[in-house]
């Protein structure tokens, strides 16, 4: 069974272009967190998704960020416009169970935006 | 506000010691807590969770953690360290009520087991 995967390992951008990061959840889980870490801090969310809805973005910054998780396909989480301060690894998760629960989200390995 | 605190930046112990890494938490409601332990540039690995019960948690890799309300803790440890075990670990909480599945990150301990 197949890990949380996550497209491409590294991004590199210059300021102003469009940066697309994707996350395909493990076989089975329906529910995908969005995380970002910046150099020197911990994880901080960003976006909780199940298929179609976004159920809580209160981590997302107002401008530039979006997410969506289509019925058909991965998790795409995009920054339009990127600026030197998205410079990051971001992280995705998913889980088997209802939001209600304790089930434990499962990490990808990560994307790391490098933004010049 | 719900936080989570780690102390300690790094904790340094001899392979063989027991090792002890910190984090006490604030959230309203019963909490859901976890660890997760990062290796160098990888995603993060669930070690543990406390949902309700047992105090005392185990998990993975011989780890395990105690719940203690009264000081609103979740130390994690383990008996015996290994120098694989080095690496940085984070404490998480999820709130019990709502609908939101996000996590509450701790700063990430690192820890160093020397031969």
């Amino acid at each position: 069974n197949a890990g949380v995967m996550q497209n491409p390992r590294h991004l590199v951008r210059r300021r102003g272009q469009e940066a697309r990061l994707r996350c395909s959840p493990m076989k089975g889980h329906s529910h995908v967190y969005w995380y970002r870490q910046l150099p020197e801090e911990g994880l901080k969310f960003m976006v909780y998704l199940q298929k179609e809805n976004i159920i809580d973005e209160s981590g997302m910054p107002k401008e530039r960020f979006s997410a969506e998780f289509p019925k058909e396909g991965p998790s795409i989480l995009r920054i339009q416009q990127v600026v030197r301060g998205d410079s990051a690894a971001y992280f995705c998760a998913s889980s088997f169970g209802l939001a209600g629960g304790g089930d434990e989200q499962f990490f990808g390995p990560g994307t790391r935006l490098t933004v010049l | 506000a719900q936080s989570v605190a780690q102390p300690e930046d790094q904790v340094n112990v001899a392979e063989g010691n027991p090792l002890t890494v910190k984090c006490t938490y604030s959230v309203s409601g019963n909490p859901y807590l976890f660890w997760y332990v990062q290796y160098p540039n990888r995603g993060l690995q669930f070690l543990l969770k406390y949902i309700t019960g047992d105090n005392l948690v185990k998990g993975s890799y011989g780890f395990e953690a105690e719940f203690n309300k009264s000081q609103t803790s979740f130390h994690l440890k383990k008996p015996s360290a290994l120098v694989s075990d080095s690496a940085l670990y984070f404490c998480a909480v999820r709130a019990y009520s709502g609908n939101t599945g996000k996590l509450i990150f701790g700063q990430g301990t690192t820890l160093q087991v020397k031969p």
